[in-house]
């Protein structure tokens, strides 16, 4: 099956800095990326949808200028959260679709700004 | 906008017995439905997918049934493992996916 990674999976920074999270499609070709955000004990929400190319679109309440998302190739795309503070520690899910619909999960980075 | 929720939000039961995770959603112009186990720390792991023209699904152990019309959506597990511990999400999927609450599973051995 098709198979998603993503790096890290565990980073711990301090306030005031930025982190980058990469997401990758390994076996197939992802025209469209998600990233997802989990708060403990709540479930996933979408953050934004990105199409190789183009620029992502974001989800209300979403900060795009914090939450750079860039999706240059079309196994590659990167979540820069800037700027980081402790209300932003979370676990951030992407996910990735190629010529089907069918959306293949990553296996989630948890983030921690101290 | 789609809003999903399950019931119950934690369960706990002991080892062998038969459960059934409930899922219901507002809208019901879906496409699909598709459940979900968490791991804790972890990612997703994929279980069933009912596509909006079938009413179930079956896998080993699993069943999940498809009712549009009412808006909702069961997993049944039969003969529940102490490895079945997990929290289960169902997301029904309008282009992109709207998760449920999920269900914190614990299978007391």
């Amino acid at each position: 099956g098709a198979v998603v990674s993503q790096h890290p999976s565990r980073v711990i920074c301090k306030s005031g800095t930025s982190v980058k999270i990469e997401c990758r499609s390994l076996d197939f070709q992802a025209t469209t990326m998600f990233w997802y955000r989990q708060f403990p004990k709540q479930s996933l929400m979408l953050m934004a949808t990105s199409n190789e190319g183009s620029k992502a679109t974001y989800e209300q309440g979403v900060e795009k200028d914090k939450f750079l998302i860039n999706h240059a190739s079309l196994t590659l795309s990167t979540l820069t959260v800037t700027s980081a503070h402790p209300e932003d520690s979370s676990f951030y899910i992407c996910s990735a679709s190629g010529r089907t619909d069918t959306q293949y999960f990553g296996p989630g980075t948890r983030l921690t700004v101290l | 906008k789609q809003e999903v929720t399950q019931i119950p939000a934690a369960l706990s039961v002991p080892e062998g017995e038969n459960l059934v995770l409930n899922c219901s959603f507002t809208d019901s112009a879906i496409y699909n439905l598709q459940w979900f186990r968490q791991d804790p720390g972890k990612g997703l792991t994929s279980l069933l997918l009912i596509q909006s023209s079938q009413r179930e699904q079956t896998s080993g152990r699993l069943n999940a049934s498809l009712d549009k019309s009412s808006g909702r959506s069961t997993l049944y597990i039969a003969a529940s493992q102490p490895g079945d511990s997990a929290t289960y999400l169902c997301a029904v999927i309008i282009v992109q996916f709207y998760f449920g609450t999920g269900t914190s599973l614990t299978v007391i051995p």
